[in-house]
């Protein structure tokens, strides 16, 4: 089935800092979600994108559809300790059922205060 | 609204037992998915059903059987339990025509 690299695996960052993490795959999509997800709890979504070149922001966070359809950024700026979580990327290629994702391995972030 | 709830929240079971996992939800969502997460794995699809009356298959469906009881209900059974079952079991649905996804807080069983 289709692949999802989200990278990087675990960041460890201190308050304050940007954080940066992308999710690539070898063919298109027509979406991407990014989730979060906090400890002992189940993801919860943050932000959607559906058209290539779309970039749409949720307070502090930041996410980019790529123009090749095949990638998606999410930024966090001026971290906080609230941040703290798993993130996943989950994407739909042409044709999917459309509530059927493929999900990223996740990005553990960790914020120093 | 309760959004997706599950029952039970931790469980324990000793390898060969047998369990069901309880997921429902009040949003009048069509779609209804099984996922276990394992450390360092994301989500993995075990089943899904896209509509009330149907199930099928996701990446990892071997060990596990479903029940998609009404539209709010969606059941995860193991028959006979195994160690590489442990895993934290999340439910999650969708409205129709939509990506978003909305998950319940997840079950987290260990069989020793």
């Amino acid at each position: 089935g289709q692949q999802l690299n989200q990278s990087p695996q675990s960041m460890f960052i201190q308050e304050g800092e940007d954080v940066s993490m992308n999710c690539t795959s070898s063919s298109i999509f027509n979406t991407w979600l990014w989730y979060k997800q906090d400890p002992g709890e189940g993801p919860v979504l943050l932000i959607a994108l559906y058209k290539a070149g779309e970039l749409t922001s949720n307070g502090r966070l930041t996410a980019q559809f790529g123009i090749t359809r095949k990638d998606s950024f999410l930024n966090i700026s001026a971290s906080i300790p609230s941040d703290v979580g798993i993130y996943f990327c989950a994407g739909h290629p042409p044709g999917t059922n459309a509530g059927k994702s493929t999900f990223g391995d996740g990005t553990t972030l960790t914020v120093k205060p | 609204n309760a959004g997706v709830t599950q029952t039970p929240k931790f469980q324990v079971l000793k390898t060969g037992q047998s369990m069901t996992l309880q997921c429902a939800q009040d949003m009048n969502h069509n779609s209804m998915y099984w996922y276990r997460q394992d450390p360092g794995m994301g989500l993995r699809l075990i089943y899904y059903s896209a509509s009330e009356g149907t199930t099928d298959k996701g990446e990892v469906p071997n060990g596990y059987n479903v029940s998609r009881l009404n539209k709010r209900e969606f059941s995860l059974r193991l028959e006979s339990a195994a160690p590489s079952q442990t895993s934290v079991y999340f439910c999650a649905s969708v409205l129709t025509g939509r990506y978003e996804q909305y998950f319940g807080p997840g079950t987290r069983l260990t069989v020793t």
